[in-house]
């Protein structure tokens, strides 16, 4: 199984609602990710987990909470989100080398209005 | 830090025919690796192919290839007898071996392929 799942595939939310994001991987990875990717342009980095730890938050509002909750699980909690949050939030994994590609998942479509 | 560049926004080839996209990036690092990422319309992102910068010998993956030039720092991605299925946004990215157990990609801006019958 090399593949990373996304759910939902879509999420329309409003402003004052709190949702999640999920992601999953079975391929016994130990560093995963969360990207959130605007229209033709690449993906910025939010935040990694490697070992089911928090390592690395590249200053991202706290209306996103990550969590881990086992090496296989990723949420992404959102709350009280603005309009320009809008975009393709994007999972990956990878297997917890030093330097190793990637696996992503198809990203959930987040709008919010 | 470190800095990818893809200077060609957009790019089109025909059907069967062979493109060049091209990808020029900035580190101080020593042991990296770089990757070129596929992301067609709508779809996952996936993989194309990954060069090891400690490896003198360019990458191949079927019909996609690379010319890594370390010196200059390039690192451009061939596509052979090009398919309709290979119209994507191409990323090129690198990542830094910085003795982490997690990677973190520096990714370029991207280009569009477009692929005509």
């Amino acid at each position: 199984d090399t593949e990373v799942t996304q759910t939902p595939k879509h999420l329309v939310m409003g402003m004052t609602n709190k949702k999640s994001l999920k992601c999953e991987q079975h391929m016994g990875h130990r560093a995963m990710y969360w990207y959130k990717q605007k229209a033709k342009k690449p993906p910025e980095l939010m935040f990694v987990y490697s070992y089911e730890k928090l390592s690395i938050n590249e200053s991202v509002p706290s209306r996103f909470s990550p969590e881990c909750p086992n090496s296989s699980l990723l949420n992404l909690h959102l709350h009280a989100l603005q309009p320009e949050d809008s975009a393709l939030y994007l999972c990956a994994s990878s297997p917890g080398e030093v330097i190793s590609e990637q696996y992503f998942g198809p990203g959930t479509r987040l709008t919010v209005t | 830090a470190q800095t990818v560049t893809q200077s060609q926004p957009e790019m089109s080839v025909q059907e069967a025919e062979t493109v060049t996209l091209s990808c020029t990036y900035d580190t101080s690092e020593s042991d990296y690796y770089l990757f070129w990422y596929k992301q067609p319309p709508s779809r996952q992102m996936i993989l194309v192919i990954r060069q090891e910068a400690y490896k003198q010998q360019n990458a191949t993956e079927n019909r996609f290839s690379v010319n890594f030039q370390k010196a200059a720092k390039s690192f451009s991605l061939k596509i052979s007898d090009s398919q309709l299925g290979d119209a994507a946004m191409y990323f090129c990215a690198v990542d830094y071996a910085g003795g982490t157990s997690y990677g973190k990609l520096t990714f370029g801006q991207g280009t569009i392929l477009t692929v005509h019958p």
